[in-house]
């Protein structure tokens, strides 16, 4: 079946720090690849996507790139902000259908 | 993006009540909804999948009786916990997918409800 992998946090930078997330995949097919972050005690928001492979997704200065060779969507940013401060899920969508699968998550704090 | 809400965004209640949760899809037709479960610091977990008009797909390990889900129309599908009990106290998400005719129909998931009981 499919899973998810995600490097375990929790993550701590500094402001202006270089932030990568690793998120490794493995499924059947062609499936879509996302990262959503959340906030405390809020609900998930879509970061970005990648629906087929070498395509980067990018989104308020994160990206990442689908590589199908490696079966990797890892999550980058080149200078994060206390803002950035939140919990990261890498996840999976089915070749076809809705059905997504998660990493486990993965939280980053930023420290001024 | 497409707009899911959910409401209410937290309810406190005492044990042996039910509580309903609803979730509306506000700009798009939901074929499909979809309710999580996350305990703190972790993961979702997907309860159920739902489609409009037929009964809810329950995940292994999820008490269909004690979690019932409606999805009467294309906009709102409602979670009611039944006979709550503190262990069921968490926060659940809905999320809900439209069909695009593409190969993957994109979730968009609401703000969250934090359900507590005493």
């Amino acid at each position: 079946g499919n899973s998810v992998t995600q490097m375990e946090g929790p993550v701590t930078l500094s402001e202006e720090a270089f932030l990568t997330i690793n998120c490794t995949y493995t499924a059947t097919g062609y499936p879509s690849l996302f990262w959503y972050v959340q906030y405390p005690g809020e609900g998930l928001q879509l970061l970005l996507k990648a629906t087929k492979a070498d395509d980067k997704g990018s989104n308020k200065g994160f990206e990442a790139t689908y590589r199908k060779e490696t079966t990797s969507f890892h999550l980058e940013k080149g200078s994060v902000q206390v803002s950035d401060s939140a919990v990261y899920f890498c996840a999976l969508g089915e070749t076809s259908g809705s059905r997504l699968t998660f990493g486990e998550g993965t939280q980053l704090t930023v420290n001024p | 993006g497409a707009v899911v809400s959910q409401h209410p965004s937290w309810v406190i209640c005492k044990s042996g009540t039910s509580v309903k949760i609803e979730c509306r899809s506000l700009d798009f037709q939901a074929t499909t909804m979809f309710w999580y479960r996350q305990f703190p610091k972790q993961s979702l977990m997907l309860m159920a999948t739902s489609n409009e008009g037929s009964k809810a797909t329950y995940e292994q390990g999820v008490e269909k009786d004690k979690f019932l889900i409606n999805h009467a129309s294309l906009t709102l599908s409602t979670l009611t916990v039944t006979s709550a009990h503190p262990e069921d106290s968490s926060f659940y998400i809905c999320s809900a997918s439209g069909s695009s005719g593409g190969t993957y129909n994109e979730q968009f998931f609401g703000p969250g409800t934090r359900l507590t009981v005493l």
